[in-house]
């Protein structure tokens, strides 16, 4: 029973690199979304779906990356990253609205903490 | 815009004492309310939800009552334990669900000693 999975765990990269934070839900869910926690600021909103080849930005997505190419994949990429993307990186996923009985209640995923030097 | 306010933290309890965490919110329409808990180390697990004014969400002792006259969502738990440690977020959602996306408060960090 899987849920929501992100790799890494962990990762350290230097200023100016890129990479992607991956994740993958098996609960068929058509949204998914992209969190950063910092402290202080609880969880602000990068980037979200609302289903395969959809993607809309939330409030914090400069310097972000997202793609939609499958129902069960979100992947989150960093296009060259600075120490102010230095934070816990948190995928989530929810079913379809009130219509199918969605509350509106996110599964997360374990979360990915990420420090740029 | 939609938003949440949390009492600040760190809360430092006695255990078996009571705990209440002040969850306040500005929202247009009627908006889905959610605690979610988060232990050391681990993701945003749900504690418990309301989904209209007057809902009374309950989960693992803890209780929260959706007020809209209040625009409130306090979380109180009569006895807390060790356990109980963590950081606690109130979140908010669109009644409609658009897009899966909610809207949190900063957190507040509980610790409880024995």
């Amino acid at each position: 029973n899987a849920g929501v999975t992100q790799t890494p765990k962990f990762q350290v990269l230097k200023t100016g690199q890129s990479m992607t934070l991956q994740c993958a839900q098996d609960m068929n869910h058509e949204y998914m979304s992209w969190y950063r926690q910092d402290p202080g600021m609880g969880l602000r909103l990068i980037h979200y779906s609302v289903g395969a080849g959809i993607t809309d930005q939330g409030e914090v997505p400069n310097g972000y990356n997202v793609s939609r190419s499958t129902t069960e994949d979100f992947p989150l990429r960093l296009l060259s990253a600075a120490p102010s993307q230095t934070s816990v990186y948190f995928c989530a996923s929810s079913p379809r609205g009130v219509t199918s009985g969605s509350t509106g209640e996110l599964f997360f995923g374990e979360g990915s903490r990420l420090t740029v030097l | 815009g939609d938003s949440v306010t949390q009492m600040e933290g760190p809360v430092t309890l006695s255990e078996e004492a009571f705990l209440t965490i002040n969850c306040t919110y500005t929202a247009t329409g009627y908006p889905s309310l959610f605690w979610y808990v988060q232990y050391p180390g681990e993701g945003l697990q749900l504690l418990l939800k309301a989904t209209k004014a007057d809902d009374k969400g309950s989960n693992k002792g803890f209780e929260a009552t959706y007020r809209k006259e209040t625009t409130s969502f306090h979380l109180e738990k009569g006895s807390v334990q060790v356990s109980d440690s963590a950081v606690y977020f109130c979140a908010l959602s669109d009644r409609l669900n658009q897009g899966g996306k909610l809207i949190f408060g900063q957190g507040t960090e509980l610790s409880v000693k024995p």
